[in-house]
């Protein structure tokens, strides 16, 4: 069964700086989905990547998608407090990462 | 358009009872899938529906059941809950069941198990 690894687990960063987030597949990816989930609520959907090499971007989040690592990325720029929250990476529609815990400090 | 809903948001039970909880998907949306989400397990696929008929099974114990109706309507159903049980419930919605497609996620149902 496919497993997905996201790194790292948690982050604190400052009001204004960069920040990645990686999602690995333990198998071949043909899809993959981004979404954030603000504690005790449900997950919103971000964006979803299809193809490799694809990027697309919402606001001051980008993806991306590495078919040949089997890896995608989030990128946020210019991180916000309102970008504080967990993300989690899918696949294959009902298969997600753990999730990576983002904290914004002001 | 309205989003998926789930009740009740909150639920608190005991051992070796058992619960239902609903889920009413998107207008139009024909699939719907319900996860178990602990911090320790993260975050795990349960069952899947589309058109009243079960698609894809998580690895969960028989207690774990769940239906759809014919307006996609779901329900899970948890027998003889167990204290392991405690967890965020969530249900998500989409139209179809292809790997084109993304879910769309109600807030979950919060249950607890004294």
């Amino acid at each position: 069964s496919q497993e997905l690894e996201q790194s790292p687990q948690s982050l604190i960063v400052q009001e204004g700086k960069n920040l990645t987030i990686n999602c690995t597949s333990s198998k071949t990816l043909y899809g993959l989905y981004w979404y954030k989930q603000k504690y005790g609520e449900g997950l919103i959907f971000l964006m979803m990547l299809q193809k490799g090499g694809e990027e697309k971007s919402h606001e001051k989040i980008t993806a991306k998608l590495d078919e040949k690592k089997q890896q995608s990325s989030l990128h946020i720029t210019a991180s916000q407090p309102s970008h504080a929250g967990i993300y989690l990476c899918g696949a294959r529609r009902l298969v997600f990462g753990q999730g990576t815990r983002l904290t914004i400090n002001p | 358009k309205a989003g998926v809903t789930q009740t009740p948001r909150y639920l608190i039970k005991t051992r070796g009872q058992q619960v239902t909880l609903s889920c009413s998907p998107i207008s139009g949306h024909r699939s719907v899938s319900w996860y178990q989400q602990t911090p320790g397990q993260g975050l795990q696929f349960l069952f899947e529906y589309f058109s009243e008929t079960q698609r894809n099974k998580g690895n969960f114990p028989g207690r774990f059941s769940g239906r759809q109706f014919s307006n996609s309507r779901s329900e899970m159903n948890v027998s003889t809950l167990e204290l392991g049980d405690s967890a965020l419930y969530l249900c998500a919605s989409s139209y179809g069941t292809g790997s084109d497609q993304p879910q769309h996620f109600g807030d979950g149902t919060r249950l607890s198990i004294l």
